[in-house]
């Protein structure tokens, strides 16, 4: 039973342009939830995060957006840049965040030059 | 020291033998946890560790698997009689009171059971 879903595999964009990648959950327990980017043999490293009582957090480059009613959330990076090329994985949390992560699969972000 | 560090970095064993994997937290973090991650998946979670207690194991694959850590310190993952199917990269990450968004995560070891 997979708690959170990242339908998507992978993401081809464009440098310049705006990435989204998508993840949802099913379990309604979770109330905090972060994104993750990874790099090839290097382990994850801490991106966002947004509590549910928010629909929309904002640092830099990345927005990440929360619809608790669709249970879903989406990573938004404008402007992409080939750095940004990664893993993306969507984590979830219940308790504020002082559960344990739930991760998605992960989606691999490609951005071309 | 300054970041999650984990050792060995790779490890090719042959079906049937034991390994430990060891993780060193950032210094202070009371909170130690074990992902895994096994090719095309996502990070499936093992254990947890609050100080050197285990209040959540429901994770751990099979009795093959344990772990131990030592007060809030060094934390070992042992995988006794290891199977082709254990081969992932085992993630150690620590958080300072058990806190899921302060995860630091370490590189990982890459295991492969051959």
């Amino acid at each position: 039973d997979q708690q959170v879903k990242q339908n998507s595999p992978s993401l081809s964009v464009q440098e310049g342009r705006i990435s989204i990648l998508n993840c949802d959950y099913t379990n309604s327990m979770f109330d905090y939830f972060l994104w993750y980017k990874k790099y090839p043999a290097e382990g994850p490293t801490f991106l966002i995060s947004i509590s549910s009582i928010k629909d929309k957090n904002e640092d830099g480059r990345f927005t990440v957006f929360l619809n608790k009613s669709a249970k879903h959330l989406s990573l938004h990076i404008v402007p992409s840049q080939p750095g940004d090329s990664a893993v993306y994985f969507c984590a979830a949390s219940a308790q504020g965040g002082s559960e344990k992560l739930v991760f998605g699969k992960g989606t691999k972000l490609t951005v071309n030059p | 020291g300054a970041g999650v560090s984990q050792s060995p970095s790779n490890k090719v064993t042959e079906k049937g033998k034991d390994v430990e994997l060891r993780c060193d937290p950032i210094s202070g973090h009371t909170a130690l946890y074990w992902y895994r991650q096994r090719l095309g998946q996502g990070l499936e979670f093992l254990i947890y560790f609050q100080g050197n207690s285990a209040p959540d194991k429901s994770g751990l694959p099979s009795d093959r698997f344990s772990a131990e850590r030592t007060g809030e310190s060094v934390s070992t993952l042992t995988i006794q009689r290891t199977q082709q199917e254990d081969s992932a990269v085992y993630l150690c990450a620590s958080s300072p009171l058990g806190s899921g968004y302060g995860y630091t995560f370490g590189s990982g070891t890459r295991l492969t059971v051959v």
